[in-house]
């Protein structure tokens, strides 16, 4: 079973940031956040992961509560090509433990001109 | 760089048929996956190889579904027979080692009637 509770849909303006909250609040301190997308009719997409620090990469920010119970990832200046299921998925990345990506339903991003 | 390649991008099989997939994973690539996904649902992992011996085969149903790699590099998954509920997309995904990230293909749409 996913670890992890997302909306199921969200909206989001062309042009303006949209801000995805997950929320993880059994997380392990070994767990990393990991988040990748899905655009239909195409195979999932990595986007970036996270232990406690925020993290930015080209594609998105990574923002990781203190007590790492929920993150929210940001793109900053949504797209049209930006509308997707969004999987937001805890898994370990060390420590020789199940490495498996368990993915939930995610949201459904919807970017509107 | 190429990315994961998969085919046939899509197959309608009879209950009762079988059916093969293959993938040739990222060059380099140790870690290879085949998730099945149904409609309106997560990836959910069928099996993992590591070169090309299985770490994770849990979620396999093995009286029907059975895969390999041969040689650490491309691989291969087959349904015999197939049944109504095995249509779905059969994605393939790959990792430089497990706990790195996931690098999917786009896919085999399997439609089973």
């Amino acid at each position: 079973d996913a670890k992890t509770t997302q909306p199921t849909s969200m909206d989001c303006a062309e042009g303006r940031a949209a801000n995805l909250p997950c929320n993880h609040s059994t997380i392990s301190g070994n767990e990393y956040v990991y988040w990748y997308r899905q655009i239909h009719s195409q195979g999932p997409q990595y986007i970036i992961h996270g232990l406690k620090n925020n993290e930015t990469n080209e594609m998105a920010s990574l923002i990781i509560t203190e007590d790492r119970k929920s993150s929210t990832l940001i793109l900053p200046h949504a797209t049209l090509r930006d509308t997707a299921v969004y999987y937001c998925i805890v898994r370990p990345n060390s420590g020789g433990s199940n490495y498996k990506l368990t993915f939930g339903k995610g949201t459904l991003l919807t970017v509107n001109p | 760089e190429a990315g994961v390649a998969q085919s046939p991008r899509y197959k309608i099989i009879e209950k009762r048929q079988s059916v093969a997939f293959w993938c040739n994973p990222i060059s380099g690539h140790a870690t290879l996956y085949w998730y099945q996904q149904i409609l309106g649902q997560g990836p959910k992992l069928l099996i993992q190889f590591q070169n090309n011996g299985v770490v994770d085969d849990s979620q396999l149903p093995k009286d029907r579904f059975s895969a390999e790699r041969l040689k650490g590099v491309d691989s291969t998954l087959k349904i015999q027979p197939a049944k109504l509920e095995d249509s779905a997309v059969y994605l393939c995904a790959s990792s430089l080692q497990a706990n790195y990230e996931q690098y999917f293909g786009p896919g085999t749409r399997l439609t089973v009637t």
